[in-house]
């Protein structure tokens, strides 16, 4: 399958600091990026998501970069709460007629841990 | 209840034996997606349904794998003679195809998962 490469691997954050998680992806074709938080037990859930014709998104603490020319984009997490521990991937794909969902792209995750 | 609904949660087997994993997804959900994922990896794609036609099983790892939604609603996940490498949490998830907002988002919804265990 066409990849999706996420980094890092693990990470640990102080309350109230900013986690950083960088995913790159291969295939130009691709034309939506979420990103979804998976909790110990529970399926993914969507978080946020970008299209290629913006560089940046943002909903409430949560902050999507997107540099199409290096074909990389990054989930920014401000104020980093205790209670936004978990795994978070990003995703690729190419939508299909009418903006439905093709097959995801996953990227390995992150496991984040904020520190109280 | 209002989401995805997947059943057994948990299922063990032994070596060869068939399993079956169920799928409800959200009523009026036209696509339908499974899901493998591994410990510490990411979701893999395994195969896609569109009402009760199934458009891509290209993620299927191999002729053991066999998946069905005969009405377009429920769907089922069969596996062959289980082997060890099968043992992974199996997601299911459904998404609404529309033309029209909030519908075009194309946001897919996933259940919590059958976690297969095979000894």
């Amino acid at each position: 399958q066409q990849q999706v490469k996420q980094s890092p691997q693990s990470l640990i954050v102080q309350k109230g600091g900013i986690s950083i998680i960088n995913c790159a992806y291969e295939n130009t074709a691709f034309d939506y990026f979420p990103w979804y938080q998976q909790f110990p037990g529970k399926g993914p859930a969507l978080l946020i998501a970008i299209r290629p014709d913006v560089s940046e998104k943002k909903e409430g603490r949560f902050t999507i970069s997107f540099n199409k020319s290096a074909k990389q984009f990054s989930l920014h997490i401000m104020d980093s709460q205790p209670g936004d521990s978990a795994t978070y991937f990003c995703a690729a794909t190419r939508r299909g007629y009418g903006g439905a969902t093709n097959k995801l792209i996953f990227g390995t995750g992150t496991l984040l841990a904020v520190q109280p | 209840g209002a989401g995805v609904s997947q059943s057994p949660r948990y299922k063990v087997a032994k070596r060869g034996q068939d399993v079956a994993l169920r799928c409800d997804p959200i009523s009026g959900h036209v696509s339908l997606f499974w899901y493998q994922q591994a410990l510490g990896q990411g979701p893999e794609f395994l195969t896609y349904f569109q009402n009760e036609a199934q458009l891509d099983k290209s993620g299927l790892p191999s002729d053991r794998f066999f998946a069905e939604r005969p009405e377009g609603s429920v769907s089922t996940l069969k596996i062959q003679r289980t082997q060890q490498e099968d043992s992974a949490v199996y997601l299911c998830a459904s998404s609404f195809r529309g033309n029209r907002p909030p519908a075009n988002t194309g946001e897919l919804f996933f259940g919590e998962g059958s976690r297969l265990t095979v000894l």
